[in-house]
This record gives C-alpha cells, structure tokens and sequence, in this order.
C-alpha cells in the first residue's frame, strides 16, 4: 500500500506562476522526500527533509514538513516549461522501509 | 556515463515465459531496489537488497524473484510471466547518509518497459 498521497493529481500553470503540491502520509517516518521523473524516465532526487525539520529549500525548490498533521509540501517557485514533470513524494521511516506516493503530474505552459 | 543502467530497456515477451532484468550500477552503493511503475500507482517495491548476501521482499514480491551477483549487479527474474506484470521497472541505488537520523536518497536507472502479450 501507499504511504504518501499528493494532491493534487495534476497542477497545470502558466510559465511564471508558482507550483505547490502537497503529499500527506500515514505513519511516523525518518525522512521524506521529493522525486522528480520526466515521462517514461527514471526518478531524479530534488530534496529529503528530516522528520526535525519544519522547511528546506534547494533553489527554486522550498519544501516543509509538518509531522503533527502528517504532511508535507513543496513549492517550486518561477516555474519554468523545463519544470514539466510528475512529482512524487517518498517517505522512509525506522524500518528502513521507503514507500512512495501516485505522485502529481504537473505542466507548466510556456 | 549513467551511474545505474538497465538492460533490456524495452521487451515483449509472451505470457509463461521466463524474463530476466538486469541492473548494473557504478555509484559503490550497497543498498539496491527493484521497483514497479503502473499508471496512477505511483512506485512500488519488489525487492530490496543491502549487500551481496542481504535479500528482502517489498510490498509486492509473488511472481519475482531477484538475485545480487556482486555489489554492482541485482537482477530482476519473472519466472513465468503474466500479462498483469506489464508495467515499467525500475531498479535503484541507495547508500546511507550517515547522519543522526539516518536517510538516503536514491538513485533511479532509466527503467525496463516490459509488455508481457
């Protein structure tokens, strides 16, 4: 089963705007973390935030964590046609187990 | 060169038949995954190895099986493969970070799109 779950399933913007998905998970967790896949490819790490953190940002990438409500979420700001991808979150907890969510499909129109 | 490669990268195969996937990796990590891709899923784990003699199941191990020949190779064996295993494979690599609370990122092969008729 999944642990997280993004919202929305699919986001489509104008080239400018800012992007925000959210993902919300089940249980306790160690990390989670962003991936980035361009259609059929393989998924690309963007940032991991740790269960002690509440925000973190990588360039255009700001991400938070609110453990209370079991959520996370990421904002990609200035968003580029480049940024034209689905976006998953995966969650790691103390098992060692990742699980990762049915991921957002977001489009950026130039 | 890529850091995780995967061959075959595309295949039809027909349903009983027996497949392999192999994955091959560069990066020195110990930790390796096989991972399934279908619409609206997202990824789901198959199998995860953290060294040569270290195998595990994930969520959705029946119908596979792997084996980790060195560090660098984990493949990926549908003994008799069945049309419901059509989907995109990934295999993925991971070493531990070391910090306090631990947590890894890992990294994904271009994927195997398997079609099984």
């Amino acid at each position: 089963s999944q642990q997280g779950e993004e919202d929305p399933q699919a986001l489509s913007i104008q080239e400018g705007e800012n992007a925000t998905m959210n993902c919300s998970y089940k249980t306790s967790i160690n990390n989670l973390q962003w991936y980035r896949q361009n259609s059929g490819r393989g998924l690309v790490h963007l940032i991991l935030i740790r269960s002690n953190e509440r925000e973190k940002h990588s360039g255009r990438l700001r991400v938070t964590l609110d453990t209370s409500k079991k959520s996370s979420s990421l904002l990609i700001t200035a968003s580029r046609a480049a940024d034209t991808a689905s976006y998953f979150c995966a969650t790691y907890d103390n098992n060692n187990d990742m699980r990762f969510g049915a991921g957002t499909r977001l489009t950026v129109k130039p | 060169d890529a850091d995780v490669t995967q061959t075959p990268r595309n295949r039809i195969t027909k349903t009983g038949k027996r497949i392999m996937l192999e994955c091959s990796q560069t990066k020195g990590h110990d930790r390796m995954y096989w991972y399934r891709q279908d619409p609206g899923l997202g990824l789901r784990l198959i199998y995860y190895s953290f060294d040569v003699k270290d195998i595990n199941k994930g969520e959705i191990s029946d119908g596979y099986s792997v084996s980790r020949q060195a560090q660098a190779k984990f493949s990926l064996s549908l003994e008799s493969a069945i049309p419901n295993q059509t989907a995109l494979y990934f295999c993925a690599t991971s070493d531990l970070l070391g910090e306090v609370q631990g947590g890894y990122e890992q990294y994904f092969g271009p994927g195997t799109r398997l079609t099984v008729t």
